[in-house]
């Protein structure tokens, strides 16, 4: 069963505009997401994280959302830059080592 | 950037040979992980380590095994590969348990 799931296998928009991307996860015991951003050839980067004690946070273009209630969590990125044009992966993790991961979304900027 | 190296980073080989992938960190952290990455599954966790010569099952860890002797190595084996397990394989690191991870620049192992 897939525990964190983004619906979305990809996503276009226009450079400059707003980039949203979702993830929702099931298992109630997640309690620190975070967002990786991947180039070809290249392993995944960090980008941003939130702690389940929180419902937001910011890190320069980068805002991450999360919506307990919901189990639904979003990054935003504004504005968007072609540089931005990569896979994004949300993960999950609950009181053990171990990050659970989203199939990922791919992000396409149009300039 | 993490010092993290995947070696190799290609290869391709035949069903039925052993396979040994290495991770080689430089950041003296604590945990070590090995994910594979396939189109509609996102990364999977392999197995992970917590410390030398502890290590632990991840989520498709079937027809592999690992092996960690020292802090800044950790090896990924398939005893006999086969073709399902062609993938591209992501090492990570992190210094306190999963919080956050950084990746290796993978290897793509392709099996015949």
């Amino acid at each position: 069963d897939q525990q964190v799931k983004q619906n979305s296998p990809s996503l276009s928009v226009q450079e400059g505009r707003i980039s949203i991307l979702n993830c929702d996860y099931t298992n109630s015991m997640f309690d620190y997401f975070l967002w990786y951003k991947k180039y070809p050839a290249e392993g995944p980067t960090f980008l941003i994280s939130i702690s389940s004690i929180k419902d937001k946070n910011e890190d320069g273009r980068f805002t991450v959302f999360l919506n307990k209630s919901a189990k639904h969590l979003s990054l935003h990125i504004v504005p968007s830059q072609p540089g931005d044009s990569a896979v994004y992966f949300c993960a999950a993790s609950g009181r053990n080592e171990k990050l659970t991961f989203g199939t990922g979304t791919r992000l396409t900027i149009i300039p | 950037d993490a010092g993290i190296t995947q070696s190799p980073r290609h290869k391709v080989t035949e069903t039925g040979t052993p396979v040994t992938l290495r991770c080689h960190q430089t950041e003296n952290h604590r945990y070590m992980y090995w994910y594979r990455q396939d189109p509609g599954h996102g990364l999977r966790l392999i197995h992970y380590s917590y410390g030398v010569k502890d290590t632990d099952k991840g989520e498709v860890s079937d027809g592999y095994s690992v092996s960690r002797s020292k802090t800044e190595d950790f090896l990924l084996t398939l005893e006999s590969a086969t073709s399902s397990q062609t993938s591209v394989y992501f090492c990570a690191i992190s210094a306190v348990g999963n919080q956050p991870q950084h990746f290796g620049d993978g290897t793509r192992l392709s099996i015949l």
